[in-house]
């Protein structure tokens, strides 16, 4: 079945630093890529995401590249915010249901 | 246009109540999915209705969970008998059409079971 596996956290960063939160996926035929964001005490919000192969994803200085060689789709940063700050959930979607990675927690310090 | 709401935000219940969680979906979308997060899990999918039909319900528990969207008023989700493992955060979405890509999510509803 589809499943996707994304780095594990906590992840702690300073202000400006570079973020990378790496994405895996396993499934059969050719799924839809997606990057959540979830804010301390907010619901899922749709950060990125990509229908096709070597599609690029971007929202809000963060991107996402669907490999489909390497099965990835890593979301890359270049300078955070504190605002940054929250949970990042990688998932795919066969057809109408979505298959969500574990989450990363991201925390950002001044 | 409202997003897609979904009351209560949090919700606190015995062992052995029942639990109802409702969500409206956004204004003009017909397909509503339901998703449950674990503690310190992804989310998990439960159910996807579509005005009035239950279309896959492959991730709901077998027993005490069942879920309705009815022609009028708001989806809602049923748990009855509720038991500590039924802490979580219970999140909706909505779609005009069966493309997840396109749905929203609410901001969910926090179970808890004392």
């Amino acid at each position: 079945g589809n499943s996707v596996t994304q780095m594990e956290g906590p992840v702690t960063l300073s202000e400006e630093a570079f973020l990378t939160i790496n994405c895996t996926y396993t499934a059969t035929g050719y799924p839809s890529l997606f990057w959540y964001v979830q804010y301390p005490g907010e619901g899922l919000q749709l950060l990125l995401k990509a229908t096709k192969a070597d599609d690029k994803g971007s929202n809000k200085g963060f991107e996402a590249t669907y490999r489909k060689e390497t099965t990835s789709f890593h979301l890359e940063k270049g300078s955070v915010q504190v605002s940054d700050s929250a949970v990042y959930f990688c998932a795919l979607s066969d057809d109408y249901k979505l298959s969500f990675g574990a989450g990363t927690t991201v925390t950002v310090r001044a | 246009n409202a997003g897609v709401m979904q009351n209560p935000r949090h919700l606190v219940r015995r062992r052995g109540q029942e639990a109802r969680l409702r969500c409206s979906p956004m204004k003009g979308h017909s397909h509503v999915y339901w998703y449950r997060q674990l503690p310190e899990e992804g989310l998990k999918f439960m159910v996807y209705l579509q005005k009035e039909n239950i279309i896959d319900e492959s991730g709901m528990p077998k027993e005490r969970f069942s879920a309705e969207f009815p022609k009028e008023g708001p989806s809602i989700l049923r748990i009855q008998q509720v038991v500590r493992g039924d802490s979580a955060a219970y999140f909706c979405a909505s779609s005009p059409s069966r493309q997840i890509a396109e749905a929203f999510f609410g901001q969910g509803t926090r179970l808890t079971v004392v």
